[in-house]
């Protein structure tokens, strides 16, 4: 079936540092994928679509500048945390649409959780 | 705004009850409907999803939900539960709209199965 990945699946960083997420389509080509946020006890909350190709379109409310997303192929999406803060710590997951499909199946990654000191 | 609204936030049951999740959306046109679980450390799986046809979706692990239009509504159901079944389950909506084309999810139901 359809993996996604993630990388790393913990970081620990200092505050002010930047940090990048890897988010792969293992066994499928996915032209669009997707970042949440999911804090504790809570739901997911999307926080950007990135089309591969082509600039992210970011949900109301998520700095474009401190979540950077590049999508250089049809099996890779990054998301860098810029400048990270301790209000950043929180549980990352990534999504993956099939290309080519005629439905709306999202698989998900493992998810990456961020702690910021 | 569409929406997804999951009535029970932590259900507790013993092993071999039945299980009943609630899902309510509000969207008045065509959707796709999905259930997720997320057991514990783990990440999201797909349980059972809806595109058309037979409201009566059967998925993995013995669950079944069953969309009913008139309600808005796309509950989850498992007839016997099993201690292994303790994880939180999510319910989500894609609707076909010319806007928002994206999954929305509901805020999750936490079971936990007792042996």
């Amino acid at each position: 079936g359809a993996v996604v990945s993630q990388h790393p699946s913990r970081v620990i960083c200092k505050s002010g540092t930047s940090v990048k997420i890897e988010c792969r389509s293992l066994d499928f080509q996915a032209t669009t994928m997707f970042w949440y946020r999911q804090f504790p006890k809570q739901s997911l909350m999307l926080m950007a679509t990135s089309n591969e190709g082509s600039k992210a379109t970011y949900e109301q409310g998520v700095e474009k500048d401190k979540f950077l997303i590049n999508h250089a192929s049809l099996t890779l999406s990054t998301l860098t945390v810029t400048s990270a803060h301790p209000e950043d710590s929180s549980f990352y997951i990534c999504s993956a649409r099939q290309a080519g499909t005629t439905y709306n199946e999202q698989f998900f990654g493992p998810g990456t959780r961020l702690t910021v000191l | 705004a569409q929406s997804v609204s999951q009535h029970n936030h932590h259900v507790i049951l013993s092993e071999a009850a039945s299980l009943e999740l609630g899902c309510n959306y509000s969207y008045g046109g065509t959707v796709n409907l999905f259930w997720y679980v997320q057991y514990p450390g783990q990440h999201l799986q797909l349980l059972l999803k809806y595109f058309s046809g037979d409201p009566l979706v059967k998925g993995i692990k013995g669950f079944e939900a069953e969309f009913i239009k008139s309600k808005f509504s796309f509950n989850l159901r498992k007839p016997s539960v099993q201690w292994s079944d303790t994880a939180e389950y999510f319910c989500a909506l894609f609707p076909f709209s010319g806007g928002y084309n994206k999954l929305i999810f509901g805020a999750g139901t936490r079971l936990a199965v007792h042996p």
